[in-house]
């Protein structure tokens, strides 16, 4: 299972982007990287998955460089709703594959 | 996307008595379904990963006769924790992938269960 590394914590104001980086130094071929958003007392809540270069939803992009080594979510224009923990998983997505959270990052963003 | 429902959201016991967690997929089958346990401040931790029709696989340092693990339908699995103690309070997430969908590795969540010990 590839362990993923991401800052513990970052600070933003209203109207700014935020990117957030993670690094998933082992990850494997059939690897997808999916980034997850979670709010206290909340289940976690998918945000936006990518196997290789850029991906664009609604709410946010993701960055992947060919190396697939890091990965960078990148949140447009935060609003103080968005404070919240955001986690990365990489893994296979096989239906018994199991996907192990790391520590995620506490985005805290101000007015 | 798909609806995982858990059940209770909340749920308070005294000491030694057993809470049933059920976890529900609403729109689609799960061959398997994860069991996590989030303490404050906390990253999710693995607890167990429960296979339907078969027995439930703990992860290390995990109790599997503290935590029993059922999952007798392919949208139902339920955790009970037995005689539970006030370390025992936590939150209790569960997920599910869609076994017809693709191998995209989404996992879909319960909405979590909050458990005090008192």
């Amino acid at each position: 299972l590839a362990k993923t590394t991401q800052p513990i914590s970052m600070d933003s104001y209203e109207g700014q982007e935020v990117n957030i980086t993670c690094s998933h130094n082992n990850i494997a071929t059939n690897d997808y990287i999916t980034w997850y958003q979670q709010f206290p007392s909340q289940g976690p809540r998918f945000i936006i998955q990518g196997y290789k270069t850029k991906v664009t939803n609604e709410v946010a992009s993701l960055f992947i460089p060919a190396d697939r080594k890091s990965s960078t979510l990148s949140l447009p224009r935060v609003s103080l709703s968005d404070t919240a923990v955001y986690y990365c998983l990489v893994g296979y997505g096989g239906a018994t594959n199991k996907l192990i959270f790391g520590t995620g990052t506490l985005l805290a963003v101000q007015p | 996307g798909a609806v995982v429902s858990q059940h209770p959201s909340w749920v308070i016991c005294k000491s030694g008595t057993s809470v049933k967690i059920e976890c529900r997929s609403l729109d689609f089958q799960a061959t398997t379904m994860f069991w996590y346990r989030q303490f404050p401040k906390q990253s999710l931790m693995l607890m167990a990963t429960s296979n339907e029709g078969s027995k439930a696989t703990y992860e290390q340092g995990v109790e599997k006769d503290k935590f029993l693990i059922n999952h007798a339908s392919l949208t139902l699995s339920t955790l009970t924790v037995t005689s539970a103690h006030p370390e025992d309070s936590s939150f209790y997430i569960c997920s599910a992938r869609d076994s017809a969908g693709a191998n995209t590795g989404e996992l879909f969540f319960g909405e979590g269960s909050r458990l005090t010990v008192l």
